[in-house]
């Protein structure tokens, strides 16, 4: 079973708007990542951050986590066209550092 | 530096055939890790190889298999395709013991 779920399953904006998708997972982790993947494409690695953090921010992306309700959130701020993707969470746990994939939020940025 | 390459992006095979995959990580990279992409069970781990050796294994059966090089290239191969292992490849690199993966573009296979 999938250790993260984003939420929602998709996300569909217009241009300028801010985009949030959140991540829920089930066990405690050692950190959580947000990674983009562009239709049919790689994944490309975003933000990582550690269980005792509790924000961190990239450009317009703004992550929060929140270890005790099990969650994370991802935000894009003015979004762009070319930020449509697909964007996943990965949780590590336990003593392996190998992620665990959600099944990831479709976001449509429209011009 | 070059980012992680796989080869070939595209193949069709025919169930029962076997397949062999390329992946050549980032240089300097020692860990590579590989992952299947389906719609219906979204992105899951198959293994890690580091330094020639498997570190990590996920829950696939033994048709699926890999191997490292000593210069960190690796292959996977999967053998008596089935038409559930239609599925995009990535293959993902890192320093090692980096928890940050660089991944490739993929290869989508595709079995008839």
């Amino acid at each position: 079973s999938q250790q993260g779920e984003e939420d929602p399953q998709a996300l569909s904006i217009q241009e300028g708007e801010n985009a949030t998708m959140n991540c829920s997972y089930k066990t405690s982790i050692n950190n959580l990542q947000w990674y983009r993947q562009n239709s049919g494409r790689g994944l490309v690695h975003l933000i990582l951050i550690r269980s005792n953090e509790r924000e961190k921010h990239s450009g317009r992306l703004r992550v929060t986590l929140d270890t005790s309700k099990k969650s994370s959130s991802l935000l894009i701020t003015a979004s762009r066209a070319a930020d449509t993707a697909s964007y996943f969470c990965a949780t590590a746990t336990g003593g392996s550092y190998i992620p665990t994939f959600g099944r990831g939020t479709s976001l449509i940025v429209h011009p | 530096k070059a980012g992680v390459t796989q080869t070939p992006r595209y193949l069709i095979k025919t169930r029962g055939q076997q397949v062999t995959l390329s992946c050549s990580p980032i240089s300097g990279h020692r860990s590579v890790s590989w992952y299947q992409q389906t719609p219906g069970q979204g992105l899951q781990f198959l293994f890690e190889y580091f330094s020639e050796t498997q570190r990590n294994k996920g829950n696939f059966p033994g048709r699926f298999s890999g191997r490292q090089f000593s210069n960190s290239r690796s292959e996977m191969n999967v053998s008596t395709l089935e038409l559930g292992d239609s599925a995009l490849y990535l293959c993902a690199s890192s320093l090692g013991g980096s928890v940050e993966q660089y991944f490739g573009p993929g290869t989508r296979l595709t079995v008839t």
